[in-house]
C-alpha cells in the first residue's frame, strides 16, 4: 500500500531561520511527487512536481529535492508569509487513473 | 482569473438530505477529481473523471455520485447525507490524467 509520511508534523521557525521539511514515501512505480502549500480555509496550491531521483526545483525561498525514498522541501530565510501547511503527495498509475496519495502535511509557523 | 470555483462555500445539512456540491473549471482541463479532507487523514479521492462523459471511483466512493456532462462542470452528489460525510470537499482538475492537479477553494460540509 502506498504510504506518505511527513515530518515534522509542526515546525516553528524564527524569521530567517532556514530549515527542511521531510516527506518519506513508499510507492511502487512512482510517476511523480508533488508539493503543495495550503493556507487555512483554502485549497492546496501547487508548488512543485519532481519526477526522478536527483531532481531539484526552486521557487523563491523554496527548494524541493527528491531521492528514491524521500523528498525534502528546503526553506531558506523564511518569512512570516511562508506560514502554511505543506503537503506532499505521490502519484502512480492505478487501473483507470493516476492514484495520488497525500501526506497529512507539515504545519509551518514563521515568527517575525 | 482562470481556475476552479466551488459552491457552496459551506453548508450545514440534516442527515438524510440530498446535497449537490458544484465544481466548475475554466481551464479546459480534461480530468477532474473530487477529494475529501479530514483531520489526521489527509486528502482522499472520492471520484474522478478522465474526460467529459466518463467517471470512475476513487478510494472512498460510497455514498457519493458524480456526473460529467461537459468539460467544465463536475458536480458531486450525496444522495442521503450521513454524519460521517462531514468534511471539507475539494474539487481539482488537471490537463490530463497524471498531470499536476489544481485545486478549488473547497466546500465545508457539516451533516447533523
Amino acid at each position: 500500500e502506498d504510504q506518505v509520511t511527513q515530518s515534522p508534523e509542526a515546525l516553528r521557525l524564527q524569521e530567517g531561520e532556514s530549515s527542511s521539511l521531510n516527506c518519506s514515501y513508499t510507492v511502487s512505480g512512482l510517476r511523480g511527487l508533488f508539493w503543495y502549500r495550503q493556507d487555512p480555509g483554502k485549497g492546496p496550491e501547487f508548488l512543485f512536481t519532481l519526477y526522478s531521483a536527483g531532481e531539484e526545483k526552486e521557487k523563491e525561498r523554496l527548494k524541493a529535492t527528491l531521492t528514491k525514498k524521500e523528498s525534502f522541501l528546503h526553506i531558506t530565510a523564511p518569512k512570516p508569509e511562508d506560514s502554511a501547511t505543506y503537503l506532499c503527495a505521490v502519484q502512480r498509475p492505478s487501473g483507470g487513473y493516476q492514484k495520488v496519495t497525500f501526506g497529512i502535511g507539515t504545519k509551518l509557523q514563521v515568527i517575525p | 482569473i482562470a481556475g476552479i470555483t466551488q459552491a457552496p462555500t459551506s453548508q450545514i445539512l440534516a442527515a438524510g438530505r440530498r446535497m449537490t456540491l458544484r465544481c466548475t473549471q475554466d481551464m479546459r482541463h480534461n480530468a477532474m477529481y473530487w477529494y475529501r479532507q479530514d483531520l489526521g487523514l489527509g486528502l482522499r479521492l472520492i471520484h474522478y473523471s478522465n474526460t467529459a462523459g466518463t467517471t470512475g471511483k476513487g478510494e472512498v466512493p460510497d455514498g457519493y455520485s458524480v456526473s460529467r456532462a461537459n468539460t467544465d462542470d463536475f458536480p458531486l452528489t450525496l444522495a442521503s447525507a450521513v454524519p460521517s460525510q462531514t468534511s471539507v470537499y475539494f474539487c481539482a482538475s488537471s490537463d490530463d490524467l497524471g498531470d499536476t492537479q489544481y485545486f478549488g477553494p473547497g466546500t465545508r460540509l457539516t451533516v447533523l
